[in-house]
């Protein structure tokens, strides 16, 4: 079974500087999706970012981006610029290829602080 | 477009009631997700639907659960005889089945049982 961990339970970044968010997962699989989610407080998760382990190149999403070490099997998220919007919980999630439409495995998140 | 849509937002129930949640997926979307956010347990899956399949039921807790899902959209989980330790946030979510079948998230139904 594939486990994700997040071993920051928070982290703290103040307004428009960088902060990156750890991520590692196990698996024995050679093809599977990573994500990134953000949870406000209204408690709707956000898809933020997602990776195909099969592409080398880091996903980017405007101020966000991932720095993808698939043999160290990690996937951190670097948020630039943060705003104070970006304050959340963060959750980390994995998502195997076998079998159409597969659950998502999630880590159990990093709540993320910004201050002026 | 709307989004996926749960009701009710809060639900309050005495321990051995019956309690059914609702989800409404984002139209087109096949596949539908049940998930449990408690304190302690973190984001788990419960179980999905996938259009005409036989749902992968592999993550309900106990028999106390079960899920349907009508005419491929609108889906209820049922908790039978609840307990303290169902109250959680439970999350439902919808893809599609091509590409990264990317989830997309409602707002979720806080279960308090007293």
């Amino acid at each position: 079974a594939q486990t994700v961990t997040q071993s920051q339970p928070e982290m703290s970044v103040q307004e428009a500087e960088t902060v990156t968010l750890s991520c590692t997962y196990d698996t024995s699989e050679s093809d599977y999706y990573l994500f990134w989610y953000k949870q406000p407080p209204s408690r709707q998760m956000i898809l933020v970012i997602r990776q195909e382990a099969y592409k080398q190149q880091n996903a980017t999403e405007n101020r966000f981006s991932v720095n993808f070490q698939k043999a160290a099997k990690s996937f951190s998220l670097k948020i630039s610029d943060s705003q104070l919007g970006d304050a959340a919980m963060y959750f980390c999630a994995y998502r195997s290829v076998s079998g159409t439409a597969s659950k998502l495995t999630f880590g159990t998140g990093t709540r993320l602080q910004v201050t002026l | 477009g709307a989004g996926v849509s749960q009701s009710p937002s809060n639900k309050v129930t005495e321990k051995g009631k019956d309690v059914e949640l609702r989800c409404d997926p984002i139209s087109g979307h096949t596949a539908l997700y049940w998930y449990r956010q408690s304190l302690g347990q973190g984001l788990e899956f419960l179980i999905y639907f996938q259009g005409n399949s036989a749902p992968d039921k592999s993550g309900l807790p106990s028999d106390r659960f079960s899920a349907e899902r009508t005419g491929g959209s609108v889906s209820t989980l049922t908790i039978q005889r609840t307990q303290q330790e169902d109250s959680a946030v439970y999350l439902c979510a919808s893809s599609t089945q091509t590409g990264a079948y990317e989830q997309y998230f409602g707002p979720g139904t806080r279960l308090t049982v007293t």
